[in-house]
């Protein structure tokens, strides 16, 4: 079964504008990772957040996690055409290693 | 980086027959892999955890006869759709894990039964 939903499902911006997208989950991790996946091709690894971390950047990613409230967040600054992709959560949980429970994906679309 | 390496990218199979999907870890050697199946506009859903020399773990739903995997080395798994009908018709992803920063994915293999 899914871990948990990602909203919103589907997001249109213009290049240059910031994208947030949001993740829940309902068990206990060990850690929450996101991925981009184009249209009918594999997943691409873009950035792992510990349970013991809440913020963490890579490039122009940004992601929070809260445990408390089971939730981490997604922000991508200066969107491009090339972002253009769905965008999933993942996490691990605590006695669960290696099996990811995704979320539904947040499809993001960015218009030049 | 670490490359796991998905073939076919594509098949079409007459219904009835069997096809199998190989990935294989490249520069490192992955004791463990993680096949997954993506229907259109869904998410990913973990199939099986496969085991290099031992059994694959499958999930709850999932039928082990009819989704053999073989993981016969530390760069190689294998799963194979027996006897494939219409309903098996979906995207199927391998992932490994590397250096324990995230999962490396294959690139999937698109299967699409007839």
């Amino acid at each position: 079964s899914q871990q948990g939903e990602e909203d919103p499902q589907a997001l249109s911006i213009q290049e240059g504008e910031n994208a947030t997208m949001n993740c829940s989950y309902k068990t206990s991790i060990n850690n929450l990772q996101w991925y981009r996946q184009n249209s009918g091709r594999g997943l691409v690894h873009l950035i792992l957040i510990r349970s013991n971390e809440r913020e963490k950047h890579s490039g122009r990613l940004r992601v929070t996690l809260d445990t408390s409230k089971k939730s981490s967040s997604l922000l991508i600054t200066a969107s491009r055409a090339a972002d253009t992709a769905s965008y999933f959560c993942a996490t691990e949980g605590t006695d669960s290693w290696g099996k990811l429970q995704f979320g539904a994906g947040t499809q993001v679309v960015v218009t030049p | 980086g670490a490359v796991v390496s998905q073939h076919p990218s594509w098949v079409i199979c007459k219904s009835g027959t069997s096809v199998k999907i190989e990935c294989r870890s490249l520069d490192f050697q992955a004791t463990t892999m993680f096949w997954y199946r993506q229907f259109p506009k869904q998410s990913l859903m973990l199939m099986a955890t496969s085991n290099e020399g031992s059994k694959a773990t499958y999930e709850q739903g999932v039928e082990k006869d009819k989704f053999l995997i073989n993981h016969a080395s530390l760069t190689l798994s294998t799963l194979t759709v027996t006897s494939a009908h219409p309903e098996d018709s979906s995207f199927y992803i391998c992932s490994a894990s590397y250096r324990g920063e995230g999962y490396t994915f294959g690139s999937g293999t698109r299967l699409t039964v007839v």
